[in-house]
């Protein structure tokens, strides 16, 4: 499969539970990240990664665990959440960092919801 | 910090008339803007840079640097149009894209 790709693209979970989201990409790109997209506000950055490497931690609480562990895959991990973290997590990678056509390339979202 | 703003929620417009997407940004150096799009049930795409100055769709913008603004424009829409439509601003060879909060738009027959 081309592109990025998410999962899951639905999740319930409690408060106390501990899950995580998936993301790959197929596009040979050098950098990834996660956005928050909540209602009625503006997408959210939360982290990004270069070539597996952390670059921004946007003030993100600690319950939300990055990994990134090669290039292409990147997860976000999900422990003792709270309701108000209920969202779409967007996953996104692009050709590099810096520099380049700035051009983003999104998977469909994981749907989250906190109960 | 820089901050992308779009006044307009919900745009509504009739089949072949002209659409105007307002984005206002605030930044004072020479930020990169571009415009994105979602259809419904599909993913977060690039509609159309700045830079490239192109037609994209039939869609242009042109960045105006003495009202900092950004707006996206069709002079005939189309049904196939309607989508939620994504202003994103960041600065020259940096990595974090600023959104706006977006516009759905839609076009009645």
């Amino acid at each position: 499969e081309t592109g990025v790709t998410q999962t899951p693209r639905h999740l319930v979970m409690g408060m106390t539970n501990k899950k995580s989201l998936k993301c790959e990409q197929h596009l040979g790109h050098n950098a990834m990240y996660w956005y928050k997209q909540s209602a009625k506000k503006p997408l959210e950055l939360m982290f990004v990664y270069s070539l597996e490497e952390r670059v921004e931690n946007n003030s993100v609480p600690s319950r939300f665990s990055p990994e990134c562990p090669n290039s292409s895959h990147l997860f976000l991990h999900l422990h003792t959440l709270q309701p108000e973290d209920s969202a779409l997590y967007l996953c996104a990678s692009s050709q590099d960092v810096q520099g380049g056509s700035g051009e983003l390339f999104f998977g469909e979202g994981s749907r989250l919801t906190v109960l | 910090a820089q901050r992308v703003t779009q006044p307009e929620k919900l745009l509504s417009v009739f089949k072949g008339a002209p659409v105007e997407l307002k984005c206002n940004y605030s930044y004072s150096g020479s930020p990169e803007l571009f415009w994105y799009v979602q259809y419904s049930r599909q993913r977060l795409q690039l509609l159309l840079r700045h830079i490239s100055r192109e037609s994209i769709k039939g869609f242009t913008a042109d960045l105006n640097k003495g009202e900092t603004s950004f707006h996206l424009k069709k002079p005939f829409a189309q049904e196939e149009d309607s989508a939620m439509y994504y202003c994103a601003l960041r600065l020259r060879n940096d990595y974090k894209l600023s959104f706006g909060a977006g516009t759905t738009v839609t076009v009645r027959a």
